[in-house]
């Protein structure tokens, strides 16, 4: 069975652009959440979509986006990207809405550094 | 704000050693996660805890929830190189979130 799949793995982009993750999340799961991990700040949740509607959303600013397909394939985007973008985001996917104590299934993460 | 603070941010030791990790906070969850992140992988999870006092083994890693349920720990006995990565607990809260910590970045030297 698949894994969680993201591309691109790595993107480097300058300030001021804009960019679009993708995530294909296990065959049958119908959550798709995505977290930005830092170095120092550890896993910040982003949002999560169940069934193409976001169900949960973190602090983050409105240039962080996102939508969910009908295949249950995902996408965020970022706008107009500052240098503190730059982290490894990491899309996770499980079988239902996370609730408490939902397992996630995490793929290998996007990446991104901002010049 | 509900926070998770993981201590040590940071451990080495030598192959064999035991060790402890925690995961605290001053706020209750009703749940608690813990993955393993290995470089260049997403964190796998390896147990969740969802009752006060509850112990779960697993193989060499031992896992605590605490009674009040505001805290956390997980042992490793007689570690192993195979032990090293990122270890991450994640809180569940009322309004059905994971709140994570940051992590403790664990290298078993052999």
């Amino acid at each position: 069975k698949a894994g969680v799949t993201q591309t691109p793995r790595y993107l480097i982009k300058t300030r001021g652009q804009q960019v679009t993750l993708s995530c294909s999340p296990i065959s049958g799961h119908r959550s798709v959440s995505w977290y930005q991990q830092t170095p120092g700040q550890g896993l910040q949740f982003l949002f999560e979509y169940f069934s193409e509607t976001q169900r949960n959303k973190g602090n983050f600013p409105g240039r962080f986006s996102g939508r969910q397909f009908s295949n249950s394939r995902s996408e965020m985007n970022v706008s107009t990207l500052e240098l503190g973008d730059s982290a490894l985001y990491l899309c996770a996917s499980s079988l239902e809405v996370t609730g408490n104590t939902g397992e996630l299934f995490f793929g290998e993460g996007s990446r991104l550094t901002v010049l | 704000t509900q926070l998770l603070e993981q201590s040590p941010q940071f451990l080495s030791i030598q192959e064999g050693e035991n060790l402890t990790v925690y995961c605290n906070s001053s706020s209750v969850f009703s749940s608690l996660q813990w993955y393993r992140q290995e470089p260049g992988e997403g964190p796998v999870l390896l147990v969740t805890v969802v009752t006060g006092g509850e112990v779960k083994k697993l193989k060499r890693l031992t896992f605590q929830f605490g009674d009040a349920r505001k805290d956390s720990s997980l042992h490793i006995t007689a570690a192993q190189p195979g032990d090293t990565g990122l270890y991450l607990c994640a809180g569940g809260n009322s309004n059905y979130q994971l709140i994570w910590g940051a992590g403790t970045k664990l290298i078993i030297k052999p």
